[in-house]
């Protein structure tokens, strides 16, 4: 069971906006901002966003993260077939002391 | 540019010690506020954080594998290791170095491309 808890799957059309929830508790999310990673089957997770909505070079801003209390968002707008793949939140539980992650969200863009 | 490289056995018997070295690129493990970290991912799972160690040997573990695990620097040629005993086949899993941002939020842009360990008889 992970720490936090993301739903197992989304989807949506070509072209639209998707939004994948994390959530956690103050030692996590309510303390340090979550970092969102990408997974391709058989690839290593590529960082998305981090810290409060900054993204990675190269990473296009149809990708944007934000936060509300014990919770973030990772949105993605004008979704295209090559978004389908796994989105991971994670970031450091100051109570465990430990990186905490969700369980992942697959992405299908119908 | 940062690479990192796995290596080590793909195949462990239950009962054994689990090892693997990360070699590192494009940066030193010996220098940095980065957190050079493992973490796995067991297959249709999810990604769990093994732990990590910085430039100092400093290091930190995920409480529920810290009994297991050890995670040490080898700068002599810039690589870092992971040790996992008495490993079962619930520790099957796509292992990845990769190196975390060193301060709370912990990003971690860099990744190796993971290595497959299966744990059997």
């Amino acid at each position: 069971q992970s720490v936090l808890t993301q739903p197992p799957s989304v989807s949506a059309a070509p072209g639209q906006k998707v939004t994948i929830s994390c959530s956690g508790s103050y030692s996590n999310i309510g303390s340090n901002y979550v970092s969102w990673y990408q997974r391709f089957p058989g690839t290593a997770p590529k960082l998305l966003i981090y810290d409060k909505n900054k993204r990675p070079s190269g990473i296009p801003d149809r990708f944007s993260g934000s936060r509300s209390g014990t919770s973030a968002t990772l949105g993605i707008t004008e979704l295209q077939t090559g978004d389908e793949a796994d989105y991971y939140c994670g970031t450091w539980d100051s109570s465990l002391n430990a990186v905490v992650f969700g369980g992942g969200t697959k992405l299908t863009v119908l | 540019q940062v690479q990192l490289q796995e290596s080590g056995p793909g195949l462990l018997k239950p009962s054994e010690t689990l090892s693997l070295t990360c070699t590192v690129s494009g940066d030193s493990v010996s220098s940095g506020s980065n957190y050079w970290t493992w973490i796995r991912q067991p297959p249709g799972g999810g990604l769990e954080w093994i732990g990590c160690v910085d430039y100092s040997g400093s290091t930190k573990y995920n409480p529920s594998l810290k009994s297991r695990v050890t995670i040490s620097l080898e700068p002599s040629n810039n690589q870092f290791s992971l040790e996992l005993s008495s490993v079962t086949a619930a520790d099957t899993a796509v292992y990845y170095c990769a190196r975390g941002e060193g301060y709370s939020n912990y990003p971690i842009p860099y990744w190796g491309q993971g290595t497959l360990v299966t744990v059997s008889s």
